[in-house]
């Protein structure tokens, strides 16, 4: 079974420009959670999505937003980008819930911001 | 706002030793505990979820037992070889809040087995 996909792995963005990162969960899992890992901080949850709902959202501000589709894939968009956007991006898929449930990560989109 | 927290931050072994660190969590509303391996240049890799009190998981050399009453649990690597490197990071999810929240992590054990 394929693992979790994310693309693209490297981004480089300037301050104000926005972004959309993409994740792929493994087939047949429905849940998609993202997070994100900033030097000093450990990972923070961003959103989880099931069944082209979100579920769960943490504590970021509206800048941050999320969606997926029918096929369960996913992405993030971050909107006027600011310096301590710069992290990594990692989603994680489960069959049904984020939150009890086995996470498969995948290998992250490391985010610069210039 | 959620507390988990791990101890130590970092832990360094002699290889074939044994080792165990700890994750602490709040004890009210509690809903699962999970722990991951992350190694250096890959993805964070699923240990053991966990959501019964006295629970006890076992995977290997690697077990993890579960304290919900008081907030905590262990995670014990018997015959520490090389490639038990890596961050071990414990995760807490909590049934307040209608489930608005996702997992918060701690911080981590940074583990590194000498040789």
């Amino acid at each position: 079974k394929a693992g979790v996909t994310q693309t693209p792995r490297y981004l480089i963005k300037t301050r104000g420009q926005q972004v959309t990162l993409s994740c792929s969960p493994i087939s047949g899992h429905r849940s998609v959670s993202w997070y994100q890992q900033t030097p000093g901080q450990g990972l923070q949850f961003l959103f989880e999505y099931f069944s082209e709902t979100q579920r769960n959202k943490g504590n970021f501000p509206g800048r941050f937003s999320g969606r997926q589709f029918s096929n369960s894939r996913s992405e993030m968009n971050v909107s006027t980008l600011e310096l301590g956007d710069s992290a990594l991006y990692l989603c994680a898929s489960s069959y049904f819930s984020g939150r009890t449930d086995t996470q498969y990560f995948g290998p992250g989109t490391r985010l610069t911001v210039l | 706002i959620l507390n988990v927290e791990q101890s130590p931050q970092s832990l360094h072994v002699q290889e074939g030793d044994s080792t165990n660190f700890t994750c602490s969590f709040p004890s009210s509303n509690f809903y699962a505990l999970h722990w991951y391996r992350w190694e250096t240049a890959k993805s964070p890799e699923a240990l053991f979820v966990m959501t019964l009190n006295g629970d006890e998981k076992k995977k290997g050399r690697i077990s993890a037992t579960l304290n919900t009453k008081e907030g905590y649990s262990y995670l014990y690597i018997k015959g520490s070889q090389p490639e038990d490197s890596a961050t071990y990071l414990c995760a807490f999810s909590g049934s307040a809040g209608g489930g608005a929240d996702g997992l918060t992590f701690g911080k981590g054990t940074h583990l590194i087995i000498q040789p």
